[in-house]
């Protein structure tokens, strides 16, 4: 079964730094996609970042990018220059292949992480 | 607003009642997902569909939780007989087939059972 592990409960760093949470993951499927998301207080959640198995170049967006170690099974978060904004729960998912059918689908279930709190100090 | 909604917001009921959620995909999205997120934790899965097929419950979907997905567009769960476990906030989300990157999120509808 698939698995995603966030060993930091917390986080803090300070206005205007830059901060790396972590992810591992465990997996025997070869096609899977990793995701990053953001729920704030208010308990939306907000997608950041996506990266798939096969992709070769490390994701990013904007102040977002994704340092993916596959042989580690590692798929980190780095907030370059945090803002007081950034300061939330911070969730990684992974994207499992389906067993509902013979041939297995991938049809975008994901299993979470424990999720790592980032408190951004001024 | 285009995203995905639900409603209501909150519920607060009363151990034994049925309370009913709803959720609006975006509109051109066929995959929808409910997750349950206890205090604390990250969202687990609980049910898929494909327009309105149900294509997978997880086993956390016991006998009083039921989902339905009537026309391919907005979803409703509903929990008979809620128990105080059943506390959490509920999350749909919405896919489009063939855009695997990407999984959009409701607001959720946070549920207190007294």
């Amino acid at each position: 079964a698939q698995k995603i592990t966030q060993t930091q409960p917390g986080m803090f760093v300070q206005e205007k730094e830059a901060v790396t949470l972590d992810c591992t993951y465990d997996t025997s499927d070869q096609s899977y996609g990793l995701f990053w998301y953001k729920q704030p207080s208010s308990g939306e959640m907000i997608f950041l970042i996506y990266q798939g198995s096969y992709d070769e170049q490390n994701a990013t967006e904007g102040r977002y990018s994704l340092n993916f170690q596959k042989a580690r099974k590692s798929a980190n978060l780095v907030i370059s220059a945090s803002q007081l904004g950034d300061s939330a729960m911070y969730f990684c998912a992974m994207r499992e292949v389906s067993r509902y059918n013979a041939g297995g689908t991938s049809y975008g279930k994901l299993t979470f992480g424990q999720g790592t709190i980032l408190t951004v100090h001024p | 607003d285009t995203g995905v909604s639900q409603d209501p917001r909150h519920k607060i009921t009363k151990r034994g009642q049925n309370v009913t959620f709803r959720c609006d995909p975006i509109s051109e999205h066929n995959r929808l997902y409910w997750y349950r997120q206890t205090l604390g934790q990250g969202p687990e899965f609980l049910t898929y569909f494909q327009n309105e097929a149900q294509l997978e419950k997880s086993r956390l979907l016991s006998d009083r939780f039921s989902a339905e997905r009537p026309k391919g567009s907005f979803s409703t769960l509903e929990i008979q007989r809620t128990e105080q476990g059943d506390s959490a906030m509920y999350l749909c989300a919405s896919s489009l087939e063939g855009r695997s990157n990407e999984q959009f999120f409701g607001p959720g509808t946070r549920l207190t059972v007294l």
